[in-house]
């Protein structure tokens, strides 16, 4: 099946400092990666839509020069959290999805990254 | 009103009884619909995907979908101490590339 890789899967940064996280799709393409955002006990909040070869999309409230997203090649998002402060500290994950007919199919996660901002 | 929304729970049940857990969603036109289980620090994994009206089984695990309702479903039969988890349904809105996720439902599997 399906394997989205991210790492690291835990880091933590001194206040001001950039933290960049990866996020590969294993064995499969992915022209689109999502990056989400978790804050305890809450759901998955979509942080931005990555698109391989173009800019990235944002939504609303999620500022785009905070957060850096590259999606250089068909197989790797990278997602730079830049002068991190301790309310950026959360649960950052990634997902892809393999295209099929439609662009039903599921979507599959990285394990996560833990950010804890001091 | 929130695209998806779930039972946020706490939901109890004893081991070997069936756990059901609830999901609607705002958007007739959505296409595809997804259940999701996350463990406490760790990310989600898809259980069940369904994406027609009815019912749809694996092993111990049936989602059920109703589109006129705007209603989905998952049971988990034989529910065992490793169910114990939060269920997040997801749905494809027509339109969408991304996902919305519900807020979960945390399931608890008495021993």
């Amino acid at each position: 099946g399906a394997v989205v890789s991210q790492h690291p899967s835990w880091v933590i940064c001194k206040s001001g400092t950039s933290v960049k996280i990866e996020c590969r799709s294993l064995d499969f393409q992915a022209t689109t990666m999502f990056w989400y955002r978790q804050f305890p006990k809450q759901s998955l909040m979509l942080m931005a839509t990555s698109n391989e070869g173009s800019k990235a999309t944002y939504e609303q409230g999620v500022e785009k020069d905070k957060f850096l997203i590259n999606h250089a090649s068909l197989t790797l998002s990278t997602l730079t959290v830049t002068s991190a402060h301790p309310e950026d500290s959360s649960f950052y994950i990634c997902s892809a999805r393999r295209l099929r007919q439609g662009g039903n199919s599921p979507l599959h996660f990285g394990n996560g990254t833990r950010l804890t901002v001091t | 009103q929130k695209e998806v929304e779930q039972n946020s729970g706490p939901l109890s049940v004893p081991e070997g009884a069936i756990a059901s857990l609830n999901c609607t969603y705002s958007d007739r036109g959505s296409q595809s619909f997804f259940w999701y289980r996350q463990y406490s620090g760790k990310s989600p994994e898809l259980i069940m995907s369904i994406y027609s009206n009815g019912d749809k089984e694996d092993g111990r695990f049936t989602a059920q979908l109703n589109k006129a309702s705007q209603y989905v479903s998952l049971l988990i039969r034989d529910s065992q101490p490793s169910d114990s988890a939060t269920y997040l349904c997801a749905v494809k809105a027509s339109g969408a590339n991304n996902l919305f996720f519900g807020t979960g439902t945390r399931l608890t599997v008495i021993p």
